[in-house]
């Protein structure tokens, strides 16, 4: 069965802090993952898309990486702002052919304190 | 460029009654999916389209039903509501719905059922 498990479920870190989001999945045939970063109220934004290839990719502070061996994914946020409070989503899809398909973890919810 | 627009981004129905959700892609795209999205679920994949057909479909009742217009904008429709059907309706677009193509979310409506 095709899941995305992430953790920890919610999270605090006092600013300037940094932190790791995990994300592990059991998704076959894997074509890519992506992490969102959802603000309360409003819609998801893509952070980062990774491919079976990439090992790393970043945005500014946000660092994803992969693990394809061990299906495992990881968001590291650098040097931690309020702003940095949201949930953050991973999602990956499964693609072969003409069978095409979102698993989307349950997220991360990140509280920054002052 | 303008984003994914979504109307209402509020709307308070009672239980029995009908809704019907708007969602503008951004301009050019023309794969448009629904989400449901719940504090205890997270985000469950309602359906995809893509040049007026559905392409693609999740695991909800037929209660839930939706269609795309020759410009791209597309209606979810929700009939004989349900407490349960109280959540976040997010709209995404994308240029195809296959392969890396980023998905951008809408704002949400947030649908209320008393």
């Amino acid at each position: 069965k095709n899941q995305v498990e992430q953790s920890p479920q919610s999270l605090i870190i006092l600013e300037g802090k940094n932190c790791t989001l995990q994300c592990n999945y059991t998704v076959s045939p894997f074509s890519n993952l992506r992490w969102y970063k959802q603000d309360t109220g409003r819609g998801p934004v893509s952070l980062t898309i990774m491919t079976f290839s990439e090992n790393t990719k970043s945005n500014g502070r946000y660092t994803a990486t992969l693990d394809a061996d061990t299906k495992q994914s990881s968001l590291h946020i650098t040097a931690s702002q309020l702003s940095d409070s949201a949930s953050y989503i991973c999602v990956v899809r499964a693609q072969s052919g003409g069978y095409n398909k979102l698993i989307f973890g349950a997220g991360t919810r990140l509280a920054v304190h002052p | 460029k303008a984003g994914v627009t979504q109307t209402p981004r509020y709307l308070i129905k009672t239980r029995g009654q009908q809704v019907t959700l708007s969602c503008s892609p951004i301009s050019g795209h023309r794969s448009v999916s629904w989400y449901q999205q719940t504090p205890g679920q997270g985000l469950q994949f309602l359906f995809e389209y893509f040049s007026e057909t559905q392409r693609n479909k999740g695991n909800f009742p037929g209660r839930f039903s939706g269609r795309q217009f020759s410009n791209s904008r597309s209606e979810m429709n929700v009939s004989t509501l349900e407490l349960g059907d109280s959540a976040l309706y997010l709209c995404a677009s994308s240029l195809v719905p296959s392969g890396s193509n980023e998905q951008f979310f809408g704002p949400g409506t947030r649908l209320t059922v008393l």
